[in-house]
Order: C-alpha cells, then structure tokens, then sequence
C-alpha cells in the first residue's frame, strides 16, 4: 500500500509567478484536501477534493486553486504568488469524504523571493 | 466558522511521566475529532480520533477524551518515552452540508521528553 506521495519536495518562487504543486493519493482514497501550514502554526485548510468536485474550502482567495483527477490524485494552483505564501503545503487523502482520519504527504516547501 | 483552540503550546516532561493537551472548539455541530504527531520533516500522523458519540477511547499509551457540553477533548499520554517528542496537534471535523466538509487544527504542542 503506498502513502500519500508530493511533488515537489522544495520550490522556490519570485513574487508574481504562479506555481503548480501534485499530490498521489493513497491507494483506495478518493478524497483529497490540500493544507498550508505556515512555520511554527498549525496546517490551515484550503480545499477539499472529492470525485473531481471542490468539496469544501478554507478561508483562501480565489488565486488558490485545485483540480483532482480521475486517479483521485490532485494539484493546487496559486497565481500571482505572494511573499506570505512561503509555507510548507501538505496534500492529505481520505477514503471517503466526511468525518474520516487523514493519511498526509510529507509536503512541499515553497518559498516566495 | 469553527475555531479551534489548544494548549498548551510547548510543553515538556520526564521519561515515563503522563502528558495532558487540551483544546477547545466552538462549532457544536463538529462531530470527530482527531488527534495528529508530527514530527521534524514530515506530515501529520494520525494517532488518535475520537467520535461525538464516544466519551473516551484508549489505544495502549494514548487516551482521548471527549466533553460535548463544555466542548473541550484532551490527549493523554502516559509513561512517556523520548520517541513521543514531536509536534502534536488536535483537530475538528465539522460539515456535510452544501458547504463540504472542513477539518480545522489547532495550533499544535511542542512535546518534550527528556531522557
């Protein structure tokens, strides 16, 4: 059974850009949510995957966007990056939708200039 | 929105002492919560959850308890080892309805264990 696999590991991005991060979700999941956790603070939730529709989102702008796949696995979008967008992003799968435990990824760094 | 508070924010014990983390939530229509170790690197783990029409449960070392009324729910760690030093953080579970589903964390403890 494989995990929850990110990609990529660190990034580093200039203000303005937009940059896309990939999430595989565990075997047998198919709901995906995609979390910011700034340093030291606990994971803020951004959005909610489930069969390819946005199933719930966080208190995050419009520029934060995301997909999910056939395969259930999925990417977030942010454009016009920020520097306060510097965070650790965790993709986090689940078998269902509802109230279920989260299986995380390790993350992707991302780091504005 | 739900709102989830956790203290405290660090906190250190001696081997083979307990360690308590409380946190509170504001949502009453929240209904499972899970408790989450991470450590340096890596994601969240999930250790421990907890639903709203349990009390208590208990996984060898871990407890978690769960007060609806007060809407405060505990982790309880007991003869601690080193190995349990991480980052942990507690979370809610609220939605179902148009607006999906949302898992909120707290703010995490830094757990020590010295040796």
């Amino acid at each position: 059974e494989t995990g929850v696999t990110q990609s990529p590991t660190h990034l580093i991005k200039t203000r303005g850009q937009q940059v896309t991060l990939r999430c595989s979700s565990q075997s047998g999941h198919n709901t995906v949510s995609w979390y910011q956790q700034a340093l030291g603070q606990g994971p803020q939730f951004i959005f909610q995957y489930y069969r390819e529709e946005e199933n719930g989102r966080g208190n995050f702008p419009p520029r934060f966007s995301g997909l999910q796949f056939p395969n259930y696995s999925s990417e977030l979008n942010v454009n016009a990056l920020e520097l306060d967008d510097s965070a650790l992003y965790l993709c986090a799968s689940s078998l269902l939708t509802g109230h279920y435990g989260y299986t995380f990824g390790s993350g992707t760094r991302l780091t504005v200039v | 929105g739900e709102n989830v508070e956790q203290h405290p924010s660090t906190l250190s014990v001696q081997e083979g002492d307990s360690a308590v983390i409380k946190c509170t939530y504001s949502d009453s229509a929240s209904n499972y919560f899970p408790w989450y170790k991470q450590e340096l690197g890596k994601g969240p783990q999930l250790i421990i959850d907890i639903r709203s029409n349990v009390g208590e449960k208990k996984d060898q070392r871990i407890a978690v308890t769960l007060n609806k009324t007060a809407k405060h729910f505990s982790l309880h760690i007991t003869e601690t080892q080193p190995e349990d030093s991480a980052v942990y953080f507690c979370a809610a579970s609220v939605g179902g309805g148009t607006g999906g589903f949302k898992t909120i964390f707290g703010a995490g403890t830094r757990l020590f264990v010295k040796a």
